[in-house]
């Protein structure tokens, strides 16, 4: 069955810190591949997707994710973060051509200001 | 112009009774759904429809019913309610059914 771990549930991080949140998966076949964010008090946004092509994906705000089809990972990556990054992150795979997504658990990240 | 909207964004009851929730998209996508958030954040999801025909159904209770009159609109109807279905829910939709998703607001609801 198909299933997304992210790593870390709480990351407190100090403002300019760099950031890397873990994703992996366990699906065989072709993949999409989703990272969401969540601000306080708000509804998921979308941050960036991966379908296919370079496996470096750069999406909105600073954010980076790096697909590593070997590792089965989707980690995402922010050099210097800020107080306005605080925030609930999801990482998502869905299967091409299949009717599921699966959300991970979730990270909540702290940033210090 | 919202995309995705929910209505209410919120709802207090009490145990037993039944209620709906409404979810509207002008997106002209052809799938939609239902997710639960608890309050641990950890999101569930509830159910499916792609073109009006339901294709996720999870282990939700069957006091839970889906009702999609179109492409456009999801409700979800909720009878005999619980102090365990108190959560945020949200409606999302998608271009197909393994594409970016677009949620709504949420609904906040609190049984007691």
């Amino acid at each position: 069955a198909q299933s997304v771990s992210q790593h870390n549930h709480h990351v407190i991080l100090s403002e300019a810190a760099s950031l890397e949140l873990g994703c992996n998966y366990s699906y065989g076949g072709t993949v999409n591949l989703f990272w969401y964010v969540q601000y306080p008090g708000q509804h998921l946004q979308l941050l960036l997707k991966y379908f296919s092509g370079d496996p470096l994906v750069k999406g909105i705000k600073g954010f980076e994710a790096e697909f590593i089809k070997s590792k089965f990972s989707f980690n995402l990556r922010k050099p210097s973060v800020q107080w306005s990054d605080t925030a609930e992150y999801f990482c998502a795979v869905g299967n091409t051509g299949g009717f599921k997504t699966i959300f991970g658990a979730g990270t909540r990240l702290f940033v210090k200001a | 112009d919202t995309a995705v909207s929910q209505t209410p964004k919120y709802l207090v009851t009490q145990m037993g009774n039944d209620k709906s929730i409404k979810c509207e998209q002008n997106l002209g996508h052809d799938t939609m759904y239902w997710y639960k958030q608890d309050s641990k954040k950890f999101l569930k999801i509830m159910f499916s429809y792609n073109n009006k025909e339901l294709i996720i159904n999870e282990t939700v209770p069957n006091r839970f019913s889906p009702k999609s009159p179109d492409k456009a609109h999801l409700n979800l109807h909720i009878n005999s309610l619980e102090l365990g279905d108190s959560a945020v829910y949200f409606c999302a939709s998608s271009q197909g059914t393994s594409d970016e998703q677009y949620f709504g607001p949420g609904t906040r609801l609190t049984v007691t």
